[in-house]
């Protein structure tokens, strides 16, 4: 089974809107991270929010956002007021259990194209 | 956030021989670095986790005798990929965790290697 799945391989929002990126995950670990990354054609993978499993409060980073619900075992990332320049892939991404040797597992990613 | 330099970011090489990556955590230890390996519009597939002063932990169907894996230094991982083939070209990808519980992994700019 995926450990982590993005249904949306490409999506289009209208400059200045809101739009979501959804994010599903599998694990039986209680113990776990939940990551999003941007990777703009240049192919650097930018961090940008992480969500604890066992926070209380969905993590938020500037316009980002993430909706986390952890009974339906999603993540959904939220960027808000859209601009041209977040035009890029997004990966979600997990690391499950702890300690500095776990590694990430990423989703298939979601091309997103914010419109003039 | 921290930096992790990975260089160079483009090469071409000729098929038979042989190419290394670095990838250097410019203002952390990295106890453990990872290599990740990603097919155009793909997701970022592990293939390996290297810990300071001990062997690379290879993911299943990765070859190590191919993809020969140092992290001689708490700052230092290099990949070296041998007798390189064609289907080698792909974009290679490392990143670095510290120490600590849930410290996040940071990623280098990424290698486009092209085998011809």
């Amino acid at each position: 089974a995926q450990k982590i799945t993005q249904t949306q391989p490409g999506m289009f929002v209208q400059e200045k809107e809101a739009v979501t990126l959804d994010c599903t995950y599998d694990t039986s670990d209680p113990s776990y991270g939940l990551f999003w990354y941007k990777q703009p054609s240049s192919g650097e993978m930018i961090f940008l929010i992480y969500q604890g499993s066992y926070d209380q409060q969905n993590a938020t980073e500037g316009r980002y956002s993430l909706n986390f619900q952890k009974a339906r075992k999603s993540a959904n990332l939220v960027i808000s007021a859209s601009q041209l320049g977040d035009s890029a892939m997004y990966f979600c991404a997990m690391r499950e259990g702890i300690g500095s040797a776990r590694q990430l597992t990423f989703g298939s990613g979601t091309q997103l194209t914010v419109l003039p | 956030g921290a930096v992790v330099s990975q260089h160079p970011s483009r090469v071409i090489c000729k098929s038979g021989t042989s190419v290394k990556i670095e990838c250097r955590s410019l203002d952390f230890q990295a106890t453990t670095m990872f290599w990740y390996r990603q097919f155009p519009k793909k997701s970022l597939m592990l293939m390996a986790t290297s810990n300071e002063g001990s062997k690379a932990t290879y993911e299943q169907g990765v070859e190590k005798d191919k993809f020969l894996i140092n992290h001689a230094s708490l700052t230092l991982s290099t990949l070296t990929v041998t007798s390189a083939h064609p289907e080698d070209s792909s974009f290679y990808i490392c990143s670095a965790r510290g120490g600590g519980v849930n410290t996040e992994a940071f990623f280098g700019q990424g290698t486009r290697l092209t085998v011809v």
